[in-house]
């Protein structure tokens, strides 16, 4: 049973480019969650979302940032425009139930 | 506005010894709480959680302790190995057990075991 699954690991994006995370739960789990975590900081919860629906979004910047899980399909979080202050390591996780989750390996994003 | 803080950046510890990691919280609709290991390029690691029904939870060489009162928990680790050089991070949830599981983050606590 794979772990969750995130990729890429490394993103490159100039500024004002749009950045796409992806992020493939594990088997059986209908739970996501998104967390940043800056430099030198712990990791921020960004965006829970169960299939087809966004349940919290309340840690989600109010522009540029967007996240979904469909159907069918990974979740991604979207982020459109990107400035160097988006430059972060973005962790999903998921879960088959509300409390005790599994990380994913991270996307780390770099905007230059 | 810190919810969950872990006041010591680093902590080196020599092989064998215990450790002690700390961490307070200010929130006092927390009532569950998660010690999470990282290493560097990869997810967090769940290690151990305490419901604030209890202040002990162990397993194995892993010990979290909980003052409410305080609003301050630690993590021990005894013996301390090399293997647990990592960051560790607390972590605080509403509701526990039967909230959606957002967890709220201290900043980490770089830990180095040394031979």
């Amino acid at each position: 049973n794979a772990g969750v699954m995130q990729n890429p690991r490394h993103l490159v994006r100039r500024r004002g480019q749009e950045a796409r995370l992806r992020c493939s739960p594990m088997k059986g789990h209908s739970h996501v969650y998104w967390y940043r975590q800056l430099p030198e900081e712990g990791l921020k919860f960004m965006v829970y979302l169960q299939k087809e629906n966004i349940i919290d979004e309340s840690g989600m910047p109010k522009e540029r940032f967007s996240a979904e899980f469909p159907k069918e399909g990974p979740s991604i979080l979207r982020i459109q425009q990107v400035v160097r202050g988006d430059s972060a390591a973005y962790f999903c996780a998921s879960s088959p139930r509300l409390v005790g989750y599994t990380f994913g390996s991270g996307t780390r994003l770099t905007v230059v | 506005d810190q919810q969950v803080k872990q006041n010591s950046p680093s902590l080196s510890v020599q092989e064998g010894r215990i450790s002690i990691l700390n961490c307070d919280y200010t929130n006092s609709m927390f009532d569950y709480f998660l010690w999470y290991k990282k290493y560097p390029a990869e997810g967090p690691t769940f290690l151990i959680s305490i419901s604030s029904i209890k202040d002990k939870n162990e397993d194995g060489r892993f010990t979290v302790f909980l003052n409410k009162s305080a609003k301050h928990l630690s993590l021990h680790i005894v013996p301390s190995q090399p293997g647990d050089s990592a960051v560790y991070f607390c972590a605080a949830s509403e509701d526990g057990g039967t909230s959606y599981g957002k967890l709220t983050f201290g900043q980490g606590t770089i830990l180095t075991v040394h031979p």
